[in-house]
């Protein structure tokens, strides 16, 4: 079985540049999940999809940041304009069901550098 | 508002031996499940142990244990016989119990490095 894979593995963007990162979960998955990780600080929620809908989007830091799950396949995060600030790991993950003793299952991540 | 403090940002061990990373959260929530997760180097997270706190009896997964401790709020991790292959980060995370909604989201420490030496 695939695991989660993430698209790309590093990005280098210029301040004001437009990124766009891509998820793809596990097969079957209905769970996907963004995070994302500043250096040195804490893995931090960003959003949360059930199939094609948005179940939780408490964690986007702000309107420069867009995410998308067309079809309840894979997810998009769309960073438009980039700030300095954005730079970080952003790590996707999906689970199965309901229950929360579900495991998330992570993705390799995409390291985002924002120049 | 759920936090979890990892106080060690990074930990040593000599291979074969055991050491133990520590975990604190806060919440006001009775039931929730607590994890950790391993991220070796240049690879992804995957799930190393799960406890719910429902439970009193601490997981154990072969060398991987848990001391819950549920009063204190603490959630330790105890690596026996350590090997090489346990060097990566190490991430203490919370999780709400949900009845019947949907899954809600892991709120991370900031990790501890572990070291394992030769």
């Amino acid at each position: 079985e695939a695991g989660v894979t993430q698209f790309p593995s590093h990005s280098v963007i210029e301040k004001g540049q437009t990124v766009t990162l891509r998820c793809d979960p596990i097969s079957g998955h209905d769970n996907l999940y963004w995070y994302r990780r500043v250096m040195g600080k804490e893995i931090k929620f960003l959003l949360h999809f059930v199939k094609e809908s948005k179940q939780d989007e408490s964690g986007m830091p702000n309107n420069r940041f867009l995410a998308e799950r067309t079809g309840g396949t894979y997810s998009t995060l769309k960073v438009q304009p980039a700030e300095l600030e954005d730079s970080g790991v952003y790590f996707c993950a999906s689970s199965p069901g309901t229950q929360s003793y579900n495991e998330q299952f992570f993705g390799p991540g995409t390291r985002l550098t924002v120049l | 508002a759920q936090t979890v403090t990892q106080s060690q940002p990074e930990m040593s061990v000599q291979e074969a031996e055991t050491v133990t990373l520590s975990c604190t959260y806060d919440t006001s929530e009775s039931d929730y499940y607590l994890f950790w997760y391993k991220q070796p180097p240049s690879r992804q997270m995957i799930l190393v142990i799960r406890q719910e706190a429902y439970k009193q009896q601490n997981a154990t997964e072969n060398r991987f244990s848990v001391n819950f401790q549920k009063a204190a709020k603490s959630f330790s991790l105890k690596i026996s016989d350590s090997q090489l292959g346990d060097a990566a980060m190490y991430f203490c995370a919370y999780r709400s119990l949900n009845y019947g909604g949907s899954q809600g989201n892991l709120i991370f420490g900031k990790g501890t490095k572990l070291s394992v030496k030769p």
